[in-house]
């Protein structure tokens, strides 16, 4: 069965940077998109970026531009996600989640979240 | 910057029907925004309910229906049951491969 299990919770302080995984299994890891999604305490969903596994090409949001970085790793079937430049609005619970992109079906698979949690 | 609208709150009695919809600020929602649609329960990743407009997956109920509707996107509840309660989030593609999130619609059946 299709699974994205992500890494533990992060405490980080401000000016600090975070560094999300994201361990997909249960289809073909090239085959599909991966996005990152964020919700702050309270609030609605945020679109961040996705990366294309097999290509290694991106697309991030414009907010989040010059502080993301998505990245892959093949051999263990893993997604990065990295912000930089962490403030207290960066506090929330990140996402990664799958698409089928022939379909259009975006975000079909969740992983379990991540709370990042920035604090001085 | 582009925004998507979604009713922030809705009410529905059980058995009844709702319409949830999610609206573009470029202008009319099209089959071309590929439609998703998500729900999420508190202390909960999101799961999702509808693609590209119209198209169920697998786990999706029946009771659940997506279409565009007056040039917004829409998710029709029919025959709501006690444990749709929930937020409801739709998701719009850009030119450009964007993607950008409605607000969500906080459902409460009462």
């Amino acid at each position: 069965q299709v699974q994205l299990v992500q890494s533990g919770a992060e405490v980080k302080k401000p000016g600090a940077s975070v560094k999300v995984s994201c361990k997909a299994s249960g289809y073909t890891f090239a085959g599909y998109f991966i996005h990152w999604v964020r919700q702050a305490p309270g609030q609605g969903l945020e679109w961040m970026g996705r990366i294309n596994p097999y290509s290694v090409g991106t697309n991030y949001a414009q907010k989040f531009q010059g502080r993301i970085t998505m990245t892959r790793d093949t051999s263990i079937s893993t997604v990065y996600m990295e912000l930089s430049s962490l403030t207290s609005d960066d506090t929330a619970v990140y996402y990664c989640a799958r698409e089928d992109s022939d379909s259009g079906a975006r975000g079909d698979y969740w992983g379990q979240g991540t709370l990042v949690t920035v604090s001085s | 910057q582009t925004v998507v609208t979604q009713e922030p709150s809705l009410t529905v009695s059980p058995g009844g029907t709702v319409t949830l919809t999610c609206a573009s600020s470029t202008g009319a929602v099209t089959s071309g925004h590929y439609p998703n649609w998500f729900q999420q329960k508190p202390g909960q990743a999101p799961r999702a309910l509808i693609y590209a407009t119209s198209n169920k997956y697998s786990w999706t109920p029946a009771r659940f229906s997506g279409s565009l509707l007056g040039g917004k996107a829409a998710l029709t509840l029919s025959g709501v049951q006690p444990e749709d309660e929930a937020e409801y989030h739709c998701l719009l593609y850009y030119a450009g491969s964007l993607l950008v999130f409605g607000g969500g619609t906080k459902l409460t059946v009462l």
